[in-house]
Parts: structure tokens; sequence; C-alpha cells
């Protein structure tokens, strides 16, 4: 079955960086992207950006441009997301989710856009 | 890129059908047909529950679907449950490998 383990708490300060990791099992990693989602305390869902597991390739929500970089490592199906300059807004549950794939007959064709397995969050929490 | 917007919260007595709204832009939702809404239970992570707008997906109770006007999805709810009280998203693919969640709904059971 689809899992998705994530690594455990966090405690930063303020300024420093973190690096959240998502071991993928149960699927063929490189045929789906990861997107990368965060939760404050008390607040919504907020997309942060993804990156595709097959190439590498990533797309950052424009407010954390230049702060975060996903990764991933295919030799041990784990995507990554490292987040820097912390900030106390930082604090949150971040969570990693697959992106849909259409896939058949054991090959896999076009993306589809939505997030069918989720992460079970790591606790970030930005304090001095 | 604005979140999309949701009704803080949605009531309805057991058996009853709600339905919770999810207005975007010309940007967002009104120019695709992928809208996905989620289920969030407190301290658990979000569950898919409809995807590109009305499709279900395997194991979902088919109380739960969805429907889209212009730049407004819906999620409905019918015969409403006990176990349906949570936290719902909707979220927009807003192109260029992007997605934007909405402000999120608390559904009450009465």
């Amino acid at each position: 079955q689809v899992q998705l383990v994530q690594s455990g708490a966090e405690v930063k300060k303020p300024g420093a960086s973190v690096k959240v990791s998502c071991k993928a099992s149960g699927y063929t990693f490189i045929s789906y992207g990861i997107s990368w989602v965060r939760q404050a305390p008390g607040q919504g869902l907020e997309w942060m950006g993804w990156i595709s597991a097959y190439n590498g390739y990533t797309n950052y929500a424009q407010k954390l441009q230049g702060r975060v970089t996903m990764t991933t490592d295919t030799s041990t199906s784990t995507a990554y997301m490292e987040l820097r300059s912390l900030r106390s807004d930082d604090t949150a549950v971040y969570y990693c989710a697959r992106e849909g794939r259409y896939c058949s007959g054991g090959s896999c064709y076009s993306r589809e856009y939505y997030f069918d397995y989720w992460g079970q969050g790591t606790r970030v929490t930005v304090s001095s | 890129q604005s979140a999309l917007t949701q009704p803080a919260s949605v009531s309805g007595s057991p058996g009853q059908s709600i339905t919770i709204s999810c207005t975007g832009t010309s940007s967002d939702v009104g120019s695709y047909n992928l809208v996905s809404w989620y289920q969030q239970h407190p301290g658990k992570a979000p569950k898919l529950m409809i995807y590109e707008g009305s499709k279900r997906p395997s194991g979902v109770s088919n109380r739960f679907s969805g429907s889209k006007s212009g730049n407004t999805a819906s999620l409905t709810i019918s015969g409403l449950q006990a176990e349906d009280e949570a936290d719902y998203y909707c979220c927009s693919f807003a192109g260029s490998s992007s997605y934007v969640f909405g402000t999120g709904t608390k559904v009450t059971v009465l």
C-alpha cells in the first residue's frame, strides 16, 4: 500500500534552516510528483511547492521563493523540503502529498491534479 | 495567488444536506475543471474526497458530491452523519504546476 512517512518534529531558532524528509513506499517513486503543504496552528492549508520525482523540476509558491528548496533522492524514494531563514510564522505542520497520475496496465501517463496520499505531517516550531 | 474563499462554518442536522462553496477567479477555479476537496479531522492529515470537480476516489461515500459553475466550486454532503464533522478544504490547480487552497470550512453536525 502507498505510504508517505515523514521525519520527526523539529524545534528551530529564528534564522535557522530545517529539512523535512518524506519517504515513499508502495509505488514507483519516479512516476509521481510530490507537493509540500503546510498548516500553521489553527489555520488553513497552504501549498508550498511541487517537485517532479522523475526529473527534479520544481515550482515554488511565490511567497517562499528564495527560502525553500525541494529535492528528491530516487535511490531511497525520499523527498526533501528545506526551508531557510526561519521566522516565527513558519511554525506549522508540514505535509508531503503525492500528486495524482493516470496509470493503467502498469504504465503511467498524464498527471492528475490532486493529492491522493499524504504523509502524517511534521511539526516545525520556530522559537527563540 | 490568493486563497480561494470558503465559508468559515456550515452546520446541519443528521440526515440533512449541506453545501460548501469555494470561490476563486478566472485564473484558477474558472480556468480549470481541476478542483479537489479534502476532509481533515483534528490532528489528522487531509483526505481526498473529490477530484476533478466531481469525481470520487474509491472508498469515498457517494454522499459526497462536487460541482462547479464559473469561478465557484461546491461540495455537497447529503445524509449528514456525525463522522462528517471535520474541516473541509477546496484546492484548485492554478497553472504551471501550482495550486491554491481554500480558506477552509468547519462542518458541524448539530
